[in-house]
């Protein structure tokens, strides 16, 4: 078993969904990131948090730290919002773990 | 205030050569961080680097991988006698260090193996 698990692992949304990815951790952690991979692309970090909910423009995420599990939501949901959806937790020794990604595609 | 640079961005090497890829942290970072994207696959940590010093490289292949963090100049990540397996993205991240650590992600290097 992954030590992050991520889901769904693909994700096909009409313009305009509520889109909600979800994350689940087993190991402890001093933070959790959200990043976003474009198609051969680089790493853009969207939120680090570790504890409540942070919220960037129509991006909200949020975690759980009893229950071990994050979640990210797009709103209003765009074709550019296409890529891949990486979550990574940060273990107590500061290296990254991460999980095996959501692919988004959004359609006009 | 540039972020964290990577070049080569695009690298081809020949089974047996050496591949030498470069990371240059962000202006007052000195924590570099290395992971791995092999095609299809997920991220991997590799090597967490402070200056001069390796703090962790416990996800280093034991053999033909080597990272080095020098007091002057970027961090290298070098690997010897390339093999079609090492063929991937790699990503090089910093950090200040500070309470918060956030790691900042430079562009990557795709590096294939003919």
């Amino acid at each position: 078993k992954n030590e992050v698990e991520q889901s769904p692992q693909n994700l096909t949304a009409q313009e305009g969904e509520f889109i909600t990815i979800n994350c689940s951790y087993s190991v402890g952690i001093s933070a959790l990131h959200w990043l976003q991979q474009h198609p051969g692309g680089g790493i853009v970090s969207l939120f680090m948090l570790s504890s409540g909910k942070k919220k960037h423009g129509r991006l909200i995420a949020t975690i759980n730290i009893q229950e071990k599990h994050s979640s990210l939501h797009i709103t209003a949901s765009h074709p550019r919002d296409s890529a891949v959806y990486i979550c990574a937790v940060r273990s107590n020794t500061d290296k990254l773990i991460f999980g095996t990604g959501t692919r988004l595609q959004v359609f006009p | 205030n540039a972020g964290v640079m990577q070049n080569p961005r695009h690298l081809v090497r020949r089974r047996g050569q050496e591949a030498r890829l470069r990371c240059s942290p962000m202006k007052g970072h000195s924590h570099v961080y290395w992971y791995r994207q092999l095609p299809e696959e997920g991220l991997k940590f590799m090597v967490y680097l402070q200056k001069e010093n390796i703090i962790d490289e416990s996800g280093m292949p034991k053999e033909r991988f080597s990272a080095e963090f020098p007091k002057e100049g970027p961090s290298i990540l070098r690997i010897q006698q390339v093999v079609r397996g090492d063929s991937a993205a790699y990503f090089c991240a910093s950090s200040d260090g500070t309470r918060s650590n956030e790691q900042f992600f430079g562009p990557g290097t795709r590096l294939t193996v003919l």
